[in-house]
């Protein structure tokens, strides 16, 4: 499987302000995500990020909070803007190396907003 | 909504038993399973999979078993260890178009291997 990496593993962060979050997978795969997890709970999906395009969201998520990039088939960044106490949260790439295929994740970035 | 979820929210497991996490889904129209295990600090770890047209799956000390009829799949750990402790998901696959697909993952649970 592919190896994923996340950075920063973990920030503490202003209220109102943003973080940009990177995810770098040693090979070139051909699906990314982002998964959010709040503390405690489960995962669930922000969006898949599309090389080349715009990301697709799911529902409760929109674009001008979560911005995503996704320049090649190996990086891509989420931010987190305007930061507010309720997204605490640890945030989650993962990548599918083709649909018949598991998900992989990397180990997450924990912020926490002041 | 169509969801996934979790009988038992947390299970403790005397070294050496054999473990059993639940999980129930709801869409019926789901074809590929995922349970993965997530230890404290660190991202979800994949451990087997099942496709709708199996019913039991085997791993190493492990096994998945998926009854359609009640939507309901399992996962098995043979002799638990220590090292199982973890929260354990499950998650279904559903298929959207262009040939991606997404998870949906059920609640956790949280299982304690006791020495």
């Amino acid at each position: 499987s592919a190896v994923i990496s996340q950075k920063p593993s973990r920030d503490i962060c202003q209220r109102g302000t943003s973080l940009t979050i990177q995810c770098q997978v040693d090979s070139q795969v051909t699906m990314m995500f982002w998964y959010r997890q709040q503390p405690g709970q489960s995962l669930t999906l922000i969006a898949t990020a599309n090389q080349g395009s715009e990301a697709t969201y799911e529902s409760g998520f929109v674009i001008d909070k979560f911005p995503i990039s996704r320049p090649n088939l190996t990086f891509s960044t989420l931010t987190v803007s305007n930061m507010s106490p309720e997204d605490s949260s640890i945030y989650l790439c993962s990548v599918g190396l083709a649909s018949n295929q598991p998900q992989h994740f990397g180990d997450g970035t924990r912020l926490s907003i002041l | 909504g169509e969801s996934v979820g979790l009988h038992l929210p947390t299970l403790s497991v005397q070294e050496g038993d054999n473990s059993i996490i639940n999980c129930a889904y709801s869409n019926s129209a789901s074809d590929y399973f995922i349970w993965y295990k997530q230890e404290s600090g660190k991202g979800p770890q994949f451990i087997i999979d099942i496709r709708s047209n199996m019913d039991k799956r085997q791993g190493q000390r492990v096994t998945v078993l998926l009854n359609k009829t009640v939507k309901h799949l399992s996962l098995q750990i043979a002799a638990t260890q220590p090292g199982d402790s973890a929260v354990y998901f499950c998650a279904e696959r559903r298929v959207s178009g262009a040939g991606s697909y997404q998870l949906t993952f059920g609640k956790g649970t949280k299982l304690s291997v006791i020495p």
